[in-house]
């Protein structure tokens, strides 16, 4: 049982490079979620799905892009890498008003 | 706005203590309160939820303690150990819909034999 699959789980990227980080779910979850986790500040909210088809703006989205590909995935794209953005990524997945699925991070730093 | 406020941001128990983190929130529409326990290197993990309709809940040396009125509730650490050291988030979210959970900075805990 995989539950909530990250790939890749390191990547150093250069400025102004573009880069798609990947997530994948088999828990049958409708509700998708991508944080960003910076020391001291907690997790902060990117982007959401609520579902398959929908995608909605967290408390930092300047800078990302995402795409619900299906209801098993939800990928979090970066088009012009920049060092604000070096940090770990966490993909999460819920059923709807449930608890989270944590997937491992992926660290990402920018230089 | 800081919508879930936790603190301490780190606090240091004895072996065998007890470890107590806090949270405060401000909507009166949440109605789910989950801690989630992280470990370095990993995602973070469900570890014990709760809702309002109790004060208090208990899964092994775990206990959530919840008041309502002070929307206030907060993870007691019975017979803390080393293996417990990890850092530790409370959230809150409305049961119904989709509204993401909105997180507490954390708590880095440390066990110290």
């Amino acid at each position: 049982n995989a539950g909530v699959t990250q790939t890749p789980k390191f990547q150093v990227l250069k400025t102004g490079q573009s880069m798609t980080l990947q997530c994948a779910q088999d828990m049958n979850h409708n509700s998708m979620y991508w944080y960003r986790q910076d020391p001291g500040m907690g997790l902060r909210l990117i982007y959401y799905s609520a579902s398959e088809g929908t995608t909605d703006k967290g408390e930092v989205p300047n800078g990302y892009n995402v795409s619900r590909l299906n209801k098993r995935e939800f990928s979090l794209r970066l088009e012009s890498a920049a060092p604000s953005q070096t940090s770990v990524y966490f993909c999460a997945s819920s059923l709807q008003g449930g608890g989270y699925t944590f997937g491992s991070g992926t660290r990402l730093t920018v230089v | 706005q800081q919508q879930v406020k936790q603190s301490p941001q780190s606090l240091i128990v004895q072996k065998g203590g007890i470890s107590i983190i806090n949270c405060a929130y401000e909507n009166t529409a949440f109605d789910y309160f989950p801690w989630y326990q992280q470990f370095p290197g990993k995602g973070p993990a469900l570890l014990i939820a709760i809702r309002p309709d109790v004060s208090e809940k208990k899964e092994g040396r775990f206990t959530i303690s919840f008041n309502k009125s002070a929307k206030q509730f907060s993870l007691h650490i019975m017979d803390s150990q080393p293996g417990d050291s990890a850092t530790y988030f409370c959230a809150a979210r409305r049961h119904s819909g989709n509204t993401p959970l909105v997180f507490g900075k954390g708590t880095r805990l440390s066990v110290i034999a």
